[in-house]
């Protein structure tokens, strides 16, 4: 089985609202990730997870703020986003970082900020 | 600096009409290279990893190949099924880039029956 969940599947939120992002994947993988994604561009990298250790964030900004609370699950926590951030977010896990693993997605969460 | 270009940005194809996606790279020390296929508003899905040149996997319909500059995706006799963008990511060997992959842009594939 390689599949990633993600709740929710849509997420409507005002500017002050706080929320978050769920994210499982019971292949026993031990990296995630978590990306963001603009219509008709490619995914962009946000953080890395690496045996429950955040081990890449790429200069996100401290509204996002990622959470790894065990080997299966991650978050991201959401707090006073602007209207930009409105994208699709999807979840990733590979097997390892080390080595080249393909990465598995989520079905993404559509989250839209007003 | 590592670049992933993707090519064409979209192509049009009859069903039936067999056709190629172009993936050329240019980075100092390939480690993997990815093809997924996205379907609008969902998640990629996993197609292939290639590793090194003259490696060649099939799937179904699609059939990716690798050269030591360049990546094929070849889609014979498709179907309407088949319509998506494919993408294309590199992962370098130095140790600051494991687990980033590098996107290319995309294909955009419309099969019209």
């Amino acid at each position: 089985d390689t599949e990633v969940t993600q709740t929710p599947k849509h997420l409507v939120m005002g500017m002050t609202n706080k929320k978050s992002l769920k994210c499982e994947q019971h292949m026993g993988h031990r990296a995630m990730y978590w990306y963001k994604q603009k219509a008709k561009k490619p995914p962009e990298l946000m953080f890395v997870y690496s045996y429950e250790k955040l081990s890449i964030n790429e200069s996100v900004p401290s509204r996002f703020s990622p959470e790894c609370p065990n080997s299966s699950l991650l978050n991201l926590h959401l707090h006073a986003l602007q209207p930009e951030d409105s994208a699709l977010y999807l979840c990733a896990s590979s097997s390892g970082l080390a080595g080249a693993y393909e990465q598995y997605f989520g079905p993404g969460t559509r989250l839209t900020v007003t | 600096e590592d670049q992933v270009t993707q090519s064409p940005e979209a192509l049009r194809l009859q069903e039936g009409e067999s056709s190629s996606l172009n993936c050329s790279y240019t980075v100092s020390g390939l480690r993997g290279l990815f093809w997924y296929r996205q379907d609008p508003g969902k998640g990629p899905e996993f197609l292939f990893t290639l590793y090194s040149a003259g490696e060649e996997k099939e799937k179904e319909r699609l059939k990716a190949t690798l050269t030591k500059k360049e990546s094929f995706l070849h889609i014979t006799a498709p179907k309407p099924e088949d319509s998506a963008t494919y993408l294309c990511a590199v992962q370098a060997s130095w140790t600051d880039s494991w687990g980033k992959f590098q996107f290319g842009a995309g294909t955009q594939v419309v099969v019209t029956p």
